[in-house]
């Protein structure tokens, strides 16, 4: 098993650039991908296969990777962005997943 | 419409057992993966496993093996998390979520609103 690394929070002004990291050797090896989760609501789904945002989510989350570490950026931040970031993973079979540790993002 | 509806929040005892639900519809129930996600108050998600209806094959995290059972009834598109003898640290908002499996992607791409189980004596 192994765990995934979030900043625990993450506080950003209104049209600023958030960037969320999370870290584990294994993501030099797998993919992550990407929840929001809001305020009493369950999560959704915000970037997958590294980059690709599902039908619904803004332009502004995009997803990037580089070595042990998966980065998701919010361009142009806005108050309705506020909310919980996890990354998630799973090892290439299919067997085992991981939720990253979790980022609160405020929006000042 | 594409969706899982979970059923209603839980009340229970310690040592009761529970059994919640998660239906699906708008797309083919068998030929997608459901998981289970953990949520205690306040805290982050935690994955518990994960079943294919089509064949039943089920898949548990390490930390929850043994502690619930997760099962599906193709017939009626649903899937089921159940305890035997609930304690008090089950006190937890439950997810189901459907898992997208392609090409080496594992990623949960719809989820259900989520079940509140509240153990306590």
């Amino acid at each position: 098993s192994y765990e995934l690394t979030q900043p625990p929070s993450v506080s950003v002004s209104p049209g600023q650039t958030a960037r969320i990291t999370c870290s584990a050797d294994a993501l030099s090896k797998q993919y992550a991908y990407w929840y929001q989760q809001k305020s009493g609501q369950a999560p959704v789904l915000v970037i997958y296969k590294a980059t690709e945002r599902p039908s619904g989510i803004p332009e502004r989350f995009s997803g990037s990777s580089s070595g042990t570490t998966v980065t998701l950026t919010i361009s142009g931040v806005q108050a309705e962005d506020e909310a919980d970031y996890y990354c998630q993973s799973a090892d290439n079979s299919g067997t085992y997943y991981v939720f990253g540790t979790g980022t609160k993002v405020t929006v000042l | 419409e594409v969706q899982l509806v979970q059923s209603g929040a839980e009340v229970k005892k310690p040592g009761e057992s529970l059994k919640i639900s998660c239906k699906s519809s708008g797309y083919s129930f068998s030929t997608y993966w459901i998981g289970w996600v953990r949520q205690m108050p306040g805290k982050g998600l935690e994955w518990m496993g994960i079943i294919y209806p089509g064949d039943s094959d089920t898949r548990y995290s390490p930390s929850f093996q043994g502690q619930v059972t997760i099962s599906a009834d193709k017939s009626i598109s649903t899937a089921y998390l159940q305890w035997s003898s609930l304690k008090a640290s089950d006190t937890a908002m439950y997810y189901c979520a459907r898992l997208t499996a392609v090409a080496g992607h594992w990623y949960f791409d719809l989820w259900g609103r989520g079940t509140l189980v509240t153990v306590s004596s």
